[in-house]
């Protein structure tokens, strides 16, 4: 199946910076990509839609000003979480979007980025 | 509104059966999906139904009928390695992924 890999997968930062969480494809073209964040025991939440090469699609109440996303190429999207705070800590996928052999348009996930901001 | 609707948790024995229903109601249907995610881990992919009817892949099965807004993921001779939470998603007109909350399960031996 597709590989989706995430980097780091877990960052410990100190309040007031920022932090960069990389997304990629490895064996597959990626023309869209979603970020997640999932709180304990709860369960995900889409943050944003990255395409490549234009401005990411934000869900409602995420600050766009606050979690940058750049989707530079078909096999890498990055998250930047600016200036985090201790609420930012939380457990952020990605997902990357494969069209397979049948057709089937289905999202493969990278292993996510734990994130603890202190 | 959009909702997709399961249980939030199970418990089954080891060897047995368990069935996971997700039922849903969205603007748009473009095919149902079910992930599997282990405490920590990110979603692996399980399945994926767009017709009625049952789709078998191993232990696991899952089911659809669109007429109900209904799938059930079916998984067989149930072993440790199954406790997780299982997850519903159905891609909507947009083709963007509405999620259910997750069905914990829970293998006893």
């Amino acid at each position: 199946g597709a590989v989706v890999s995430q980097h780091p997968s877990r960052v410990i930062c100190k309040s007031g910076t920022s932090v960069k969480i990389e997304c990629r494809s490895l064996d597959f073209q990626a023309t869209t990509m979603f970020w997640y964040r999932q709180f304990p025991k709860k369960s995900l939440m889409l943050m944003a839609t990255s395409n490549e090469g234009s401005k990411a699609t934000y869900e409602q109440g995420v600050e766009k000003d606050k979690f940058l996303i750049n989707h530079a190429s078909l096999t890498l999207s990055t998250l930047t979480v600016t200036s985090a705070h201790p609420e930012d800590s939380s457990f952020y996928i990605c997902s990357a979007r494969d069209l397979a052999g049948d057709s089937v348009e289905t999202q493969y996930f990278g292993p996510g980025t734990r994130l603890l901001v202190l | 509104g959009q909702n997709i609707d399961q249980p939030t948790e199970m418990t089954a024995t080891e060897g047995a059966i368990v069935q996971i229903n997700c039922t849903y109601q969205t603007s748009g249907f473009n095919g149902l999906f079910w992930y599997q995610q282990h405490a920590g881990e990110a979603p692996t992919f399980l399945s994926y139904n767009v017709l009625d009817g049952l789709e078998e892949k191993g232990r696991f099965s899952s089911f659809l009928s669109r007429s109900k807004g209904y799938s059930y993921l079916l998984l067989k001779e149930l072993q440790m390695k199954d406790s997780a939470s299982y997850l519903c998603a159905v891609s909507d007109s947009n083709y963007q992924l509405i999620w259910g909350a997750g069905t914990k399960l829970i293998i006893k031996p």
